[in-house]
């Protein structure tokens, strides 16, 4: 079975652009989690979506948002990009929301650079 | 078999031995842990998880101990080898929450 994917794997914008970032669970999970990581803060949580709905959002200002579509593929965007946002931003899936005990397998990572 | 007392960033050691990574978990609600492994350069893998009803699980060379008196976690590697070389991170979650990751230890091994 395929694992999660994330596309692209690498990406650099300047300030005030936007990204959307793409994630692909894999077969048959329908939950997927995104996670900022720098070596600053660590892993910080984003969001999760379950069946196409937002679950949990973490901490994060608004320009960052996410969806999630009705083959549970999931997208976040980020818009007015600031340096700060450089980071490496994972992509996590599991069969359940998280309200269950599921564990999360976690993509390669999509790695963006601000400048 | 060298280990990390609460949180060290970085443990170092020889090819053979035993090594032991602990973590401090904070919220006493939390029912749900993992170890995961990032190699750079990747994601995070799953190693191994265990349930609050539980303290003890044990893996292929790995076991996780957890104690939830003092809100404590650690996982051991036995046999360490070249390959276990990479950052580890405990996360609990309790029902409804996200997963909530701990800073993290290098692992280096050397032989």
């Amino acid at each position: 079975k395929a694992g999660v994917t994330q596309t692209p794997r690498y990406l650099i914008k300047t300030r005030g652009q936007q990204v959307t970032l793409s994630c692909s669970p894999i077969s048959g999970h329908r939950s997927v989690s995104w996670y900022q990581q720098t070596p600053g803060q660590g892993l910080q949580f984003l969001f999760e979506y379950f069946s196409e709905t937002q679950r949990n959002k973490g901490n994060f200002p608004g320009r960052f948002s996410g969806r999630q579509f009705s083959n549970s593929r999931s997208e976040m965007n980020v818009s007015t990009l600031e340096l700060g946002d450089s980071a490496l931003y994972l992509c996590a899936s599991s069969l359940a929301d998280s309200n269950k005990k599921e564990t999360q397998y976690f993509g390669p990572g999509t790695r963006l650079l601000v400048l | 078999g060298e280990s990390v007392g609460l949180h060290l960033p970085t443990l170092s050691v020889q090819e053979g031995d035993n090594s032991i990574i602990n973590c401090a978990y904070s919220n006493s609600a939390s029912d749900y842990f993992i170890w995961y492994k990032q190699e750079s350069g990747k994601g995070p893998q799953f190693i191994i998880d265990i349930r609050s009803n539980m303290d003890k699980r044990q893996g292929q060379r790995v076991t996780v101990l957890l104690n939830k008196t003092v809100k404590h976690l650690s996982l051991q590697i036995a046999a360490t080898q070249p390959g276990d070389s990479a950052v580890y991170f405990c996360a609990e979650k309790s029902q409804g929450t996200a997963l909530i990751f701990g800073k993290g230890t290098t692992l280096s091994v050397s032989s």
